[in-house]
This record gives structure tokens, sequence and C-alpha cells, in this order.
């Protein structure tokens, strides 16, 4: 099972400001993603990459931004927070293998912003 | 437009006894399947997943059934503990195609196992 990490778990952070989201993988899979998740709901992918300097988007619209400059990094970016962006964002990966693939979940970040 | 469906947003049950969770889904290409279990404030966990050449997966306390025919599959939990509540989504892709990994999920179904 991958070891996948989140940081911060929580933050709450006033309108306007910028924000990194960290998530750090220790198991070498190739595919990463980041879902945004509201109470109630399904997750949603906004962002993945398929290996180093691959990114894409998801199929929900996000005004966040992603890197990937290394394997094990996948760190999220808003540049000016908003109310709107208050949710819960969750990160996976999975190896690179042709076919059937597991996601495995970091323990998520929740996001309020004031 | 909705693909994967999980109709019912909550389910009760009797330590013991048995859970029934159920899922459908609308994409004839997708042919892998799997369910997680989520808690609150945390990540999802990967509990099973079957591939469409299976109508059966089990691992322990968890079988997850296919009919691919009707398009839906079921996760039962023999016997159920109060440790089995929590938020369960049902998750599908298109391994064999174009999706490259990528999930899609239904709403959730929030399991509660009264003592």
């Amino acid at each position: 099972e991958a070891d996948i990490y989140q940081t911060p778990r929580y933050l709450v952070i006033g309108t306007g400001k910028k924000i990194t989201l960290e998530c750090s993988q220790t198991m070498g899979h190739d595919k990463m993603y980041w879902y945004q998740q509201d109470p109630g709901m399904e997750l949603h992918l906004i962002h993945y990459s398929y290996g180093v300097n691959s990114t894409e988007k998801g199929d929900l619209s996000s005004e966040s931004t992603v890197s990937r400059i290394r394997t094990e990094h996948f760190p999220l970016t808003l540049e000016s927070a908003r109310p709107s962006h208050t949710s819960q964002y969750l990160c996976a990966s999975s190896g690179w293998k042709v076919g059937a693939d597991t996601q495995y979940f970091g323990p998520g970040t929740r996001l309020t912003v004031l | 437009d909705q693909q994967v469906k999980q109709n019912s947003p909550s389910l009760s049950v009797q330590e013991g006894r048995i859970s029934i969770l159920n899922c459908d889904y609308t994409n004839s290409m997708f042919d892998y399947f799997l369910w997680y279990k989520k808690y609150p404030a945390e990540g999802p966990t990967f509990l099973i997943s079957i591939s469409s050449i299976k109508d059966k997966n089990e691992d322990g306390r968890f079988t997850v059934f296919l009919n691919k025919s009707a398009k839906h599959l079921s996760l039962h939990i023999v016997p159920s503990q109060p440790g089995d509540s929590a938020v369960y989504f049902c998750a599908a892709t298109d391994a064999g195609g174009t999706s490259y990994g990528k999930l899609t999920f239904g709403q959730g179904t929030i399991l509660t196992v009264h003592p």
C-alpha cells in the first residue's frame, strides 16, 4: 500500500492569500491525482499527472495549479484564495501498469477560506 | 452526467447483520471497479476491487458482486461491525482504454452499524 502524505491537514486562511497544499508519496508511483470533495458529494478530479513534467486538468474546472518536478511530490497552489475554494482536497497516487490500477489516498487537507 | 450512481444516501444496519451497498453505472466502457471507505476528515481507504472479467471478488468480510448486463455492482459486508460505520464510495474506470487510471466516483453511501 502506498504511503502518501498531505500537509497541512487543516488550513484556515483569509481571502486573497496564496496557498500551497503539499502532497508527497514514497512508493515511486508515476501517477498522481488531486481531488476536491464537498460534504455529501462525490470526489471530483481537478488535476492529474502521469510523471515528471506532466500535468493535466481534470474533469472539474479549478482555479488551482499544480507542478510535478519530482516523482514523489505533487503540490497544488491557489494564487488568490476565495471562500468558494473552501473544500476538502485529496491527493492520490497509483503505479504505472497497463490496465487496472488502484489509487491510494492521502489524509486530505481541509481548507477554509474566510 | 452522473456516470456512477449510489442511489442510497444512507444505510443503517444492526451489528452482526449483512450490509449491502449498491452502485450503478452508465458508461459501458468501464471495466474496473473499486470500493473505498472514508471517515470524516480523512482520505478514502481502498477496500476491494473487481475487474469486468469476474462477477465476484471476496476479501475477508467484504465481497463485491458485478452484474455487467445490469451495469450494477454491490458491496456486501458480513458480519457488519460498528467500526464499519463510514461513507462508502464506489468508483469506476476504463482500465483498458484511454482514461489512464482516472476514476469516476459515486456520491457515497453513509453506513451506520448499530451495536
